[in-house]
């Protein structure tokens, strides 16, 4: 079966450049997340959703990012505009139902985000 | 709020060397799961272990064993005989179910070097 697939690997961007980070879940899973890995902060939980709708938002640093579920199988998180202190690795993870309850996560391979 | 704190920031060993990668977890919650992540150079996260705080065996699977004392809450990690191939950043997580947000909260993450 095929996991999580995130894209893309890697982005060297601008600073002021729109972003944005693509993330297609385990086909079935309902629940999608977006974490964000930092050296300074470790690994962040950004934003949620169950069954495509976003339930907690609290991790999402400011107005400058968003992200959206249009289905079942896709999801973005865009930052506009990118900074500098954005650049960090970006995973998207999916469970299942059965897997939500215990917090057992599939991730994807992440984003490398580079903002110059 | 739920908290994983692994003390040791990097660990080297050297190849056949037995190591234990430390966990100390925070919840006001008798009901809860605790996680052991992997995420190798090539920077995936890869899921190890699943424990629900109501197991307290120990649990073995190969080279890899895994303690959880809830009298000093701690989930500790050991790896016998370690391989170049163990070296990687581990990570502890906890969750807790039904708390609404099905998220994990790791800890910083212990760098593992493994030395031939």
């Amino acid at each position: 079966d095929a996991g999580v697939i995130q894209s893309p690997r890697h982005e060297v961007t601008e600073m002021g450049q729109e972003v944005t980070l693509r993330c297609k879940p385990i086909s079935g899973h309902n629940s999608l997340f977006w974490y964000r890995q930092t050296m300074m902060r470790g690994l962040e939980l950004l934003i949620y959703f169950n069954n495509n709708v976003p339930i907690d938002d609290s991790g999402m640093p400011e107005d400058r990012f968003s992200a959206k579920m249009p289905n079942a199988s896709f999801s973005t998180l865009k930052i506009q505009p990118s900074e500098p202190r954005d650049s960090a690795v970006y995973f998207c993870a999916s469970s299942s139902h059965r897997d939500s309850n215990t917090g057992e996560l599939f991730f994807g391979e992440g984003s490398r985000l580079t903002v110059l | 709020a739920q908290k994983v704190t692994q003390a040791q920031t990097e660990i080297s060993v050297v190849e056949k060397e037995d190591v234990t990668l430390d966990c100390v977890y925070e919840t006001r919650d008798t009901t809860y799961y605790l996680f052991w992540y992997k995420q190798p150079p090539s920077g995936e996260l890869v899921f190890l272990i699943r424990r629900n705080s109501f197991d307290e065996q120990n649990e073995i699977s190969g080279r890899y064993s895994w303690n959880l004392q809830k009298s000093t809450s701690s989930f500790n990690f050991t790896i016998t005989a370690s391989q170049v191939v163990d070296s990687a950043v581990y990570f502890c997580a906890l969750s807790e179910p039904g708390a609404g947000s099905y998220q994990l909260t790791f800890g910083k993450g212990t760098k593992l070097s493994v030395i031939p």
